[in-house]
Formats: C-alpha cells, sequence, structure tokens
C-alpha cells in the first residue's frame, strides 16, 4: 500500500513560477524524502527531511514537514522547463528503511 | 564514481519464459533494494539485502519472483513464468547504511519488462 498520497497529481505552470506539492502520510516516520523521475526510468534523491525538522532548503527546493498533520510539501522557486518530471515523497518503513513512496506528481514546466 | 548499472535496459519476452535483471550497486553500498514500478503506478516495494543478512522478502508478489545477492554486491532478481502483469520497469537502488536516518538511496536507470 502507498505511504504516501501527493497532490496534485498534475500540475502544469509556467516558466518563472513556483511550484507547490503535497504528500501527505499515514505512519509516524523518522525521516521523509523527495525524488524525482524523467522519463518513467531512474530516480533522483532531491531532498531528506528529518522528523524533528520543520523545513529545508537545497537551492531553489524547499520542503515542510508537519509530524502533527502527517503532511509535507515540496516548493521547487522559479521553475524551468528542465524541472518537468515527476516528483515523489517516500518514507522508509518496516526495518531496513525500505522506502514507501507516494503516487507522485507529475511537474510540466512551459516556456 | 560509478553509479548503480541496471542490465538489460529493455526486456521482451514472452508470456510463460523466464527473465533475469541484474543490478550493480555503488561499491561499497552494504543496503540493496528492488522496486517495481507499472505503467502509471508508484512504486512498490519488492526485496532488500543488507549485507550477510537474510533478505526482507516481503514485497515480492508471488513465489515466481526471486532474488539474490551475490559476495554482497551484485543482485539478479529472476521471475519464472513470467505473466502480462510483471510488464513494468524494475529499479534497483542502493545505499551507504540502512539504519538511522541517512538513507538516501541511488537508482539505477531501471530495467523496462515488457512480456507479451
Amino acid at each position: 500500500s502507498q505511504q504516501g498520497e501527493e497532490d496534485p497529481q498534475a500540475l502544469s505552470i509556467q516558466e518563472g513560477e513556483n511550484a507547490t506539492m503535497n504528500c501527505s502520510y499515514k505512519t509516524s516516520i523518522n525521516n521523509l524524502q523527495w525524488y524525482r523521475q524523467n522519463s518513467g526510468r531512474g530516480l533522483v534523491h532531491l531532498i531528506l527531511i528529518r522528523s524533528n525538522e520543520r523545513e529545508k532548503h537545497s537551492g531553489r527546493l524547499r520542503v515542510t514537514l508537519d509530524t502533527s498533520k502527517k503532511s509535507s510539501s515540496l516548493l521547487i522557486t522559479a521553475s524551468r522547463a528542465a524541472d518537468t518530471a515527476s516528483y515523489f515523497c517516500a518514507a522508509p518503513t518496516g526495518g531496513g528503511n525500505k522506502l514507501t513512496f507516494g503516487t507522485g506528481t507529475q511537474l510540466k514546466v512551459e516556456l | 564514481g560509478a553509479g548503480v548499472s541496471q542490465s538489460p535496459s529493455n526486456k521482451v519476452t514472452e508470456k510463460g519464459k523466464d527473465v533475469e535483471l541484474r543490478c550493480d550497486p555503488i561499491s561499497g553500498h552494504t543496503a540493496l533494494y528492488w522496486y517495481r514500478q507499472s505503467l502509471g503506478q508508484g512504486l512498490e516495494f519488492l526485496i532488500y539485502f543488507q549485507g550477510n543478512s537474510a533478505p526482507d522478502k516481503s514485497g515480492l508478489p508471488s513465489d515466481r519472483f526471486s532474488a539474490e545477492r551475490t559476495g554482497g554486491s551484485v543482485s539478479t532478481l529472476t521471475i519464472q513464468r513470467t505473466q502480462q502483469e510483471d510488464s513494468a520497469v524494475y529499479l534497483c537502488a542502493s545505499s551507504l547504511a540502512p539504519g538511522g536516518l541517512a538513507n538516501e538511496q541511488y537508482f539505477g536507470p531501471g530495467t523496462r519488462l515488457t512480456v507479451t
């Protein structure tokens, strides 16, 4: 079963605009991660936020985590066409930190 | 350094045939994971290896699926008597250590399996 549900499922914006994606999860976590996937192939790790953190930045990315609401958001500022991809949230579940992924948000950034 | 590699990149097979998918993790990574992504779906965990410990097979969908990891490095995922519903992209990932909070996983490019 999916750990995370992402919202929206698809998002289309103009280059230069900001993109916000949300993720809700079900169980307690010790960290939450965001990944990007281009063209349905390999995933690239973007950022990890620990359960005791509320906000984290990496370049044009800003991630927030609200453990009381079991939700996280990913903000991409000043989007570029190259940001077009699918974005997934994921959290380690069970022993060994195997990741359970959300359903993903397809982001399209148009010129 | 080299990332996670997978082979083949694409595999087309007939229903009922067996297939083997290979994953070469990043050197020194002790944890190795297999995931599956069906068309339009999220990623589904299949199996996880950590060192010499018994693998976590809890995600394998049926007994037609098996995997091994030889020498703590290369892993092979085998699907026997393939079915059309096995068609998906199979992704391998490795991480430096499974425990603690540093669980960044590095993914390979995946193998796209098509069962006709």
